[in-house]
């Protein structure tokens, strides 16, 4: 059960895009396409974002989409607001193994 | 509205017990896997465990197996986490959470101190 793997930081200017990746195993993201992303605000609770890979909840804005190959799915912020600054985190179901959660990313707005 | 309140947080001794309660409205809880989610103090989040509708499925984050146990009262629309053993690496924020191939809708947190 080791955390998938996301950068630390990430940064872009309003109206840029940036790309957050997250790497996992063959157990974990590689296995299943459930894997879902988060935004979490300092001292909030985290919120979806992104289901199933590529999926988006009701009132997510579609600036926000995701990916994957292999083992590794990715998260897109493009056209990126000042409201974007926040911590990111990338999950995936893994299994007998229950989730497992990225490491997170602070993504920060130039 | 999907709502989930937790509660019960505070502070323990280290080896101490505490029950962790959520409570549920907005949708049919016996119908949803519900889990538990913890984040310790400026760290990253970390899956707990979780448990099926009827009850009759649980799994548990290493960590903590043989200490938490995870329990719901469906009459109740309440998911529990009862925590034996505590140790100071227990402290965290924990969130309730219900399930879609995932955490999906979260409550607000409850702070657990384990500390002397």
């Amino acid at each position: 059960q080791s955390a998938l793997t996301q950068p630390p930081s990430a940064s872009g200017s309003p109206g840029q895009s940036v790309t957050i990746s997250c790497a996992g195993a063959s157990s974990d993201v590689g296995a299943y396409n459930y894997v879902s992303w988060y935004q979490q605000y300092p001292g909030k609770a985290p919120k979806l974002m992104i289901y199933e890979v590529t999926k988006r909840p009701s009132g997510v804005p579609d600036r926000f989409s995701g990916s994957k190959s292999g083992n590794t799915a990715s998260l897109t912020v493009s056209g990126l607001q000042a409201e974007d600054e926040a911590d990111y985190y990338c999950s995936s179901y893994a299994g007998s193994n229950g989730y497992v959660f990225g490491t997170g990313t602070q993504v920060t707005v130039l | 509205e999907v709502q989930l309140v937790e509660s019960g947080g505070g502070l323990v001794q280290p080896g101490g017990s505490l029950r962790l309660s959520c409570a549920a409205s907005g949708f049919t809880f016996s119908d949803r896997w519900m889990t538990w989610v913890r984040q310790a103090p400026g760290k990253g989040l970390e899956w707990v465990a979780n448990i099926k509708g009827d009850g009759s499925k649980k799994n548990y984050v290493d960590s903590v197996k043989g200490r938490f146990t995870i329990s719901r009262d469906n009459t109740k629309n309440s998911l529990y986490l009862q925590m034996n053993s505590l140790r100071a690496e227990d402290t965290a924020v924990y969130y309730c959470a219900r399930e879609f191939w995932g955490p999906e809708c979260w409550g607000q947190g409850t702070m657990l101190t384990v500390s002397s």
